[in-house]
Protein backbone atom coordinates (compact mmCIF):
# COMPACT_ATOMS: atom_id res chain seq x y z
CA UNK A 1 0.00 0.00 0.00
CA UNK A 2 1.00 3.54 -0.98
CA UNK A 3 1.51 5.58 2.59
CA UNK A 4 2.97 9.42 2.50
CA UNK A 5 3.19 11.01 5.76
CA UNK A 6 3.86 14.70 6.53
CA UNK A 7 5.57 15.80 10.12
CA UNK A 8 7.10 19.04 11.25
CA UNK A 9 4.53 21.61 11.06
CA UNK A 10 4.04 23.45 14.48
CA UNK A 11 3.09 27.51 14.80
CA UNK A 12 6.27 29.26 14.55
CA UNK A 13 6.90 33.05 14.70
CA UNK A 14 7.37 35.28 11.61
CA UNK A 15 11.21 35.03 10.04
CA UNK A 16 11.63 32.08 11.92
CA UNK A 17 12.29 28.38 10.06
CA UNK A 18 11.17 24.91 10.11
CA UNK A 19 11.31 21.39 8.22
CA UNK A 20 8.59 19.29 6.95
CA UNK A 21 9.14 15.71 6.51
CA UNK A 22 7.42 13.38 4.37
CA UNK A 23 8.16 9.49 5.09
CA UNK A 24 6.97 7.26 2.44
CA UNK A 25 6.17 3.36 1.84
CA UNK A 26 4.98 0.98 -0.38
CA UNK A 27 6.34 1.90 -3.30
CA UNK A 28 9.80 2.45 -4.94
CA UNK A 29 10.37 6.16 -3.59
CA UNK A 30 13.81 6.39 -5.95
CA UNK A 31 11.50 6.46 -9.13
CA UNK A 32 9.21 9.23 -8.51
CA UNK A 33 9.42 12.93 -8.72
CA UNK A 34 7.75 14.45 -5.39
CA UNK A 35 5.98 17.85 -5.31
CA UNK A 36 4.75 19.59 -1.73
CA UNK A 37 1.56 21.40 -2.04
CA UNK A 38 -0.39 23.68 0.40
CA UNK A 39 -4.12 25.14 1.12
CA UNK A 40 -3.84 28.02 2.73
CA UNK A 41 -7.19 28.65 5.49
CA UNK A 42 -10.38 29.22 2.73
CA UNK A 43 -8.01 28.92 0.04
CA UNK A 44 -7.42 26.26 -3.31
CA UNK A 45 -4.77 24.07 -3.55
CA UNK A 46 -1.12 25.60 -4.64
CA UNK A 47 1.76 24.27 -5.44
CA UNK A 48 5.27 24.83 -3.71
CA UNK A 49 8.12 22.89 -4.97
CA UNK A 50 9.07 19.62 -6.71
CA UNK A 51 12.15 17.41 -6.81
CA UNK A 52 13.15 14.76 -9.28
CA UNK A 53 13.75 10.84 -8.51
CA UNK A 54 17.23 11.27 -7.72
CA UNK A 55 17.21 15.02 -5.88
CA UNK A 56 19.15 16.58 -8.72
CA UNK A 57 15.94 19.17 -10.43
CA UNK A 58 14.31 21.20 -8.52
CA UNK A 59 11.70 24.32 -9.15
CA UNK A 60 10.08 26.27 -6.58
CA UNK A 61 7.28 28.60 -7.24
CA UNK A 62 7.97 32.40 -6.85
CA UNK A 63 6.45 32.80 -3.97
CA UNK A 64 9.04 30.66 -1.79
CA UNK A 65 11.99 30.90 -4.26
CA UNK A 66 15.06 31.90 -1.83
CA UNK A 67 13.29 30.44 1.44
CA UNK A 68 12.50 27.29 1.20
CA UNK A 69 14.73 24.25 -0.20
CA UNK A 70 13.57 21.05 -1.25
CA UNK A 71 15.28 17.95 -0.81
CA UNK A 72 15.22 13.82 -0.82
CA UNK A 73 17.03 11.17 0.88
CA UNK A 74 16.54 8.14 -1.25
CA UNK A 75 18.04 5.84 1.43
CA UNK A 76 15.30 6.51 3.98
CA UNK A 77 12.59 6.93 1.48
CA UNK A 78 11.95 10.89 2.66
CA UNK A 79 11.31 14.04 1.30
CA UNK A 80 12.11 17.32 3.55
CA UNK A 81 11.27 21.25 2.91
CA UNK A 82 13.52 23.35 4.79
CA UNK A 83 11.12 26.80 5.30
CA UNK A 84 13.38 29.64 6.03
CA UNK A 85 12.03 33.45 6.66
CA UNK A 86 8.36 32.16 7.29
CA UNK A 87 5.79 34.58 6.60
CA UNK A 88 1.77 34.84 7.71
CA UNK A 89 1.16 33.85 4.39
CA UNK A 90 2.62 30.70 4.35
CA UNK A 91 0.20 29.34 6.90
CA UNK A 92 -1.39 26.56 5.64
CA UNK A 93 -1.48 22.91 5.35
CA UNK A 94 1.48 21.43 3.55
CA UNK A 95 0.87 18.00 1.66
CA UNK A 96 3.31 16.04 -0.30
CA UNK A 97 2.31 14.84 -3.27
CA UNK A 98 3.18 11.93 -6.45
CA UNK A 99 0.99 12.55 -9.13
CA UNK A 100 0.73 9.09 -10.43
CA UNK A 101 0.13 7.33 -6.63
CA UNK A 102 -1.22 9.62 -3.96
CA UNK A 103 -1.15 12.37 -1.35
CA UNK A 104 -0.32 12.56 2.29
CA UNK A 105 -2.42 13.59 4.90
CA UNK A 106 -1.06 16.60 5.57
CA UNK A 107 0.94 18.67 8.02
CA UNK A 108 -0.11 22.49 9.28
CA UNK A 109 2.41 25.34 9.85
CA UNK A 110 0.60 28.01 11.48
CA UNK A 111 3.13 31.77 11.37
CA UNK A 112 2.22 33.93 13.63
CA UNK A 113 3.35 36.11 16.64
CA UNK B 1 3.72 30.30 -16.53
CA UNK B 2 0.61 27.85 -17.55
CA UNK B 3 -2.61 28.86 -15.82
CA UNK B 4 -5.26 26.72 -15.74
CA UNK B 5 -8.87 27.84 -15.59
CA UNK B 6 -11.76 25.36 -14.50
CA UNK B 7 -15.42 26.00 -15.06
CA UNK B 8 -17.47 26.03 -14.05
CA UNK B 9 -17.11 27.43 -10.38
CA UNK B 10 -19.88 25.52 -9.02
CA UNK B 11 -21.78 22.34 -10.42
CA UNK B 12 -25.11 21.45 -8.46
CA UNK B 13 -26.88 18.31 -9.77
CA UNK B 14 -28.49 15.40 -8.32
CA UNK B 15 -27.59 11.60 -7.72
CA UNK B 16 -27.61 9.38 -10.95
CA UNK B 17 -26.89 12.77 -13.54
CA UNK B 18 -23.62 13.09 -15.08
CA UNK B 19 -21.37 16.03 -14.15
CA UNK B 20 -18.68 17.62 -16.99
CA UNK B 21 -15.89 19.49 -15.32
CA UNK B 22 -13.87 21.45 -17.74
CA UNK B 23 -9.97 22.47 -16.94
CA UNK B 24 -8.77 25.37 -19.54
CA UNK B 25 -4.74 25.61 -20.07
CA UNK B 26 -3.21 28.90 -21.10
CA UNK B 27 -0.79 27.22 -23.48
CA UNK B 28 -0.78 23.46 -24.79
CA UNK B 29 -0.10 21.01 -21.72
CA UNK B 30 1.71 17.93 -22.74
CA UNK B 31 -1.67 14.82 -22.00
CA UNK B 32 1.12 12.34 -19.94
CA UNK B 33 1.07 15.73 -17.36
CA UNK B 34 -2.60 16.82 -16.61
CA UNK B 35 -4.04 14.62 -13.19
CA UNK B 36 -6.93 15.72 -11.47
CA UNK B 37 -7.47 15.44 -7.72
CA UNK B 38 -11.11 15.19 -5.42
CA UNK B 39 -10.86 17.02 -2.25
CA UNK B 40 -13.67 16.90 0.52
CA UNK B 41 -13.31 19.29 3.68
CA UNK B 42 -11.14 17.88 6.52
CA UNK B 43 -9.79 15.09 4.20
CA UNK B 44 -6.71 15.13 2.40
CA UNK B 45 -7.08 15.35 -1.63
CA UNK B 46 -7.05 12.15 -3.28
CA UNK B 47 -5.40 11.57 -6.95
CA UNK B 48 -8.43 10.64 -9.43
CA UNK B 49 -7.04 10.39 -13.01
CA UNK B 50 -3.51 10.97 -14.24
CA UNK B 51 -2.18 11.31 -17.92
CA UNK B 52 -5.15 12.72 -18.68
CA UNK B 53 -7.22 9.42 -18.61
CA UNK B 54 -5.76 6.69 -16.44
CA UNK B 55 -8.18 6.26 -13.53
CA UNK B 56 -5.65 6.01 -9.97
CA UNK B 57 -5.92 2.98 -8.06
CA UNK B 58 -9.27 2.09 -6.15
CA UNK B 59 -11.16 5.06 -8.04
CA UNK B 60 -13.95 4.07 -9.42
CA UNK B 61 -14.66 3.84 -13.73
CA UNK B 62 -17.94 6.53 -12.94
CA UNK B 63 -14.86 8.83 -13.18
CA UNK B 64 -13.09 8.94 -16.43
CA UNK B 65 -10.63 11.67 -17.77
CA UNK B 66 -9.81 13.42 -21.76
CA UNK B 67 -9.07 15.82 -23.74
CA UNK B 68 -5.61 16.96 -25.39
CA UNK B 69 -4.28 20.65 -25.70
CA UNK B 70 -5.36 23.30 -24.01
CA UNK B 71 -8.40 21.47 -23.46
CA UNK B 72 -9.10 19.03 -20.44
CA UNK B 73 -12.62 17.33 -18.76
CA UNK B 74 -13.77 15.09 -15.99
CA UNK B 75 -16.47 13.56 -16.79
CA UNK B 76 -18.27 11.96 -13.51
CA UNK B 77 -21.07 9.48 -14.48
CA UNK B 78 -24.18 8.19 -12.48
CA UNK B 79 -23.29 10.66 -9.54
CA UNK B 80 -23.47 9.91 -5.93
CA UNK B 81 -23.90 11.62 -2.67
CA UNK B 82 -20.26 11.19 -1.73
CA UNK B 83 -19.39 12.62 -4.99
CA UNK B 84 -19.79 16.29 -3.32
CA UNK B 85 -16.06 17.86 -3.42
CA UNK B 86 -13.64 20.26 -4.67
CA UNK B 87 -11.76 19.02 -8.12
CA UNK B 88 -9.13 20.56 -8.92
CA UNK B 89 -6.78 19.82 -12.46
CA UNK B 90 -3.41 19.91 -12.21
CA UNK B 91 -0.35 20.25 -14.92
CA UNK B 92 2.73 18.99 -14.00
CA UNK B 93 5.09 19.32 -16.50
CA UNK B 94 5.99 22.98 -17.30
CA UNK B 95 7.84 24.58 -13.63
CA UNK B 96 6.14 26.12 -12.04
CA UNK B 97 3.06 23.26 -11.79
CA UNK B 98 0.01 24.81 -11.48
CA UNK B 99 -2.92 24.15 -9.73
CA UNK B 100 -6.81 25.25 -11.40
CA UNK B 101 -8.83 27.38 -9.02
CA UNK B 102 -11.00 24.13 -8.74
CA UNK B 103 -14.59 23.72 -9.42
CA UNK B 104 -17.26 22.63 -6.33
CA UNK B 105 -19.55 20.02 -7.31
CA UNK B 106 -22.48 20.15 -5.20
CA UNK B 107 -24.89 16.52 -4.92
CA UNK B 108 -28.86 18.17 -4.03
Amino acid sequence: EVQLVESGGDLVQPGGSLRLSCGASGFRFSNYWIHWVRQAPGQGLVWVSHINGDGTRTSYADSVKGRFTISRDNAKNTLYLQMNSLRAEDTAVYYCLITNLGWGQGTRVTVSS
Amino acid sequence: EVVLTQSPGTLSLSPGERATLSCRASQSVNSNHLAWHQHKPGQAPRVLIYGTSSRATGVPDRFSGSGSGTDFTLTISRLEPEDSAVYYCQQDVNAPNTFGQGTKLEIK
